[in-house]
């Protein structure tokens, strides 16, 4: 069965670069959440779209950014890099009106900033 | 917002013995309860989860318990295996944009 999609898998920047991260959702998928993880914690709720408008806002610092486009792929555009940027982000997608909307992770980018 | 606390942060079973781990969350409106597991670098898996219609769910060496009264769920895992080692996270969703709140995780480690 076809999975989420993120890419790149690993990525390294430098401090005040920014960055681009993009995840393809599992098919007929039209929601799509993004967390971030840092070394030894729980994913943290950074923004989530749905049918291409944002749904909800979490911990997102201002510096980033998202989007969802008609092929309901969706990017988070990273800017000003900072050094606590560095993470592992996931995107996960769901297919609103499906059972309680259950969650499927992506394989994650690990995001350096050096 | 919902708050979800999870313990033990730490877990250390022989194998074949059977594990448990807890979480309680905050809001009474909350009805669906996954969880996760994640192996090191990896993505969240999930598991297993449960509706607030029921009170246990069981698939194989994993069940799930809820107790809505106490605004309580557990995992239980049976029979360890050493595969089973990996960071177990519980979860509940934020509001209605359905975001998943985390609990802070339970690393367990099956000992051969």
């Amino acid at each position: 069965a076809a999975g989420v999609i993120q890419s790149p898998r690993h990525l390294i920047k430098e401090k005040r670069e920014t960055a681009t991260l993009k995840c393809y959702p599992i098919p007929r998928h039209d929601t799509v959440y993004w967390y971030q993880q840092g070394p030894g914690q729980d994913p943290q709720f950074l923004i989530s779209f749905y049918e291409k408008m944002q749904s909800d806002k979490g911990s997102i610092p201002d510096r980033f950014s998202a989007q969802q486009f008609s092929d309901y792929h969706s990017e988070l555009n990273m800017s000003s890099l900072e050094l606590g940027d560095s993470a592992l982000y996931f995107c996960a997608s769901s297919r609103f009106g499906s059972t309680y909307n259950e969650q499927f992770f992506g394989p994650g980018t690990r995001l350096t900033v050096l | 917002g919902e708050n979800v606390e999870q313990h033990p942060s730490t877990l250390s079973v022989q194998e074949g013995d059977s594990a448990v781990i807890k979480c309680t969350y905050s809001d009474s409106a909350s009805n669906y309860f996954p969880w996760y597991k994640q192996e090191l670098g990896k993505r969240p898996q999930l598991i297993i989860d449960i509706r607030s219609n029921v009170g246990e769910k069981k698939d194989q060496r994993i069940a799930v318990t809820l107790n809505k009264t106490a605004k309580h769920f557990s995992l239980h895992i049976t029979e360890t295996q050493p595969e089973d080692s990996a960071v177990y996270f519980c979860a509940a969703p934020g509001d209605s944009s359905y975001k998943l709140i985390f609990g802070s995780g339970t690393r367990l480690l099956v000992r051969p």
